[in-house]
């Protein structure tokens, strides 16, 4: 069975310093891994996904993911926080056996002080 | 391109009552999923349509159901609403291919609330 586990609900950074958020994943199969940003009173909005094409995925505004399959971990990184960066955080796996089969982590919510 | 939108946003309802929620995913997606998200529980999977079908399901009672129209536009019925069922419900559509490395694009979800 698959499952996600992000391993702070909270993380806090101040303004220009790096983000990691931290994600560690259980498949039985081979599973495409994901990152969604929710922002307060908004939708989600994809940064990036893994789909062993690279371990190393580029996303938006900076953000990036490494796919450790030995660590079984997809941790969120950037190297520099900005204020707008202050949002809740899902790491998502999807195994999709012939449909489509999400498994959402429970979330970290990302602060950024100024 | 329009987004995937849904329709109410906001909703109040009393326990007992029944609601419907609509979706209207991305022009030429065929897939839509759903799912209802509480502070508690978080994100959880519903279920997926596909062609008017569905094609996978999460662990909810059978008081939740969905259905898909030809134009793969989707409804969600919830019946004898409980306290519990007070959440943010999001659709998310893909083009439905199946595959694992297909993206869901979110709708901006339906809160509602039941007293």
């Amino acid at each position: 069975a698959q499952s996600v586990t992000q391993l702070d609900s909270h993380v806090s950074v101040s303004e220009g310093t790096p983000v990691l958020l931290r994600c560690n994943y259980s498949s039985s199969y081979s599973p495409s891994l994901f990152w969604y940003v929710q922002h307060p009173n908004k939708g989600l909005q994809l940064l990036l996904k893994y789909t062993s094409a690279a371990t190393l995925v580029k996303g938006i505004n900076g953000f990036e993911a490494e796919f450790k399959k030995s660590e079984t971990s997809f941790h969120l990184t950037k190297p520099s926080a900005h204020m707008s960066d202050a949002a809740e955080y899902f790491c998502v796996v999807s195994e999709g056996t012939g449909g489509f089969k999400t498994i959402f982590g429970a979330g970290t919510r990302l602060f950024v002080k100024a | 391109k329009a987004g995937v939108t849904q329709t109410p946003r906001y909703l109040i309802k009393t326990r007992g009552q029944q609601v419907t929620l609509s979706c209207s995913p991305i022009s030429g997606h065929r897939s839509v999923s759903w799912y209802q998200q509480t502070p508690g529980q978080g994100l959880q999977f519903l279920f997926e349509y596909f062609s008017e079908t569905q094609r996978n399901k999460g662990n909810f009672p059978g008081r939740f159901s969905g259905r898909q129209f030809s134009n793969s536009r989707s409804e969600m019925n919830v019946s004898t609403l409980e306290l519990g069922d007070s959440a943010l419900y999001l659709c998310a559509s893909s083009l439905g291919a199946g595959t694992v490395q297909e993206t869901q694009y979110f709708g901006p979800g339906t809160r509602l609330l039941v007293l």
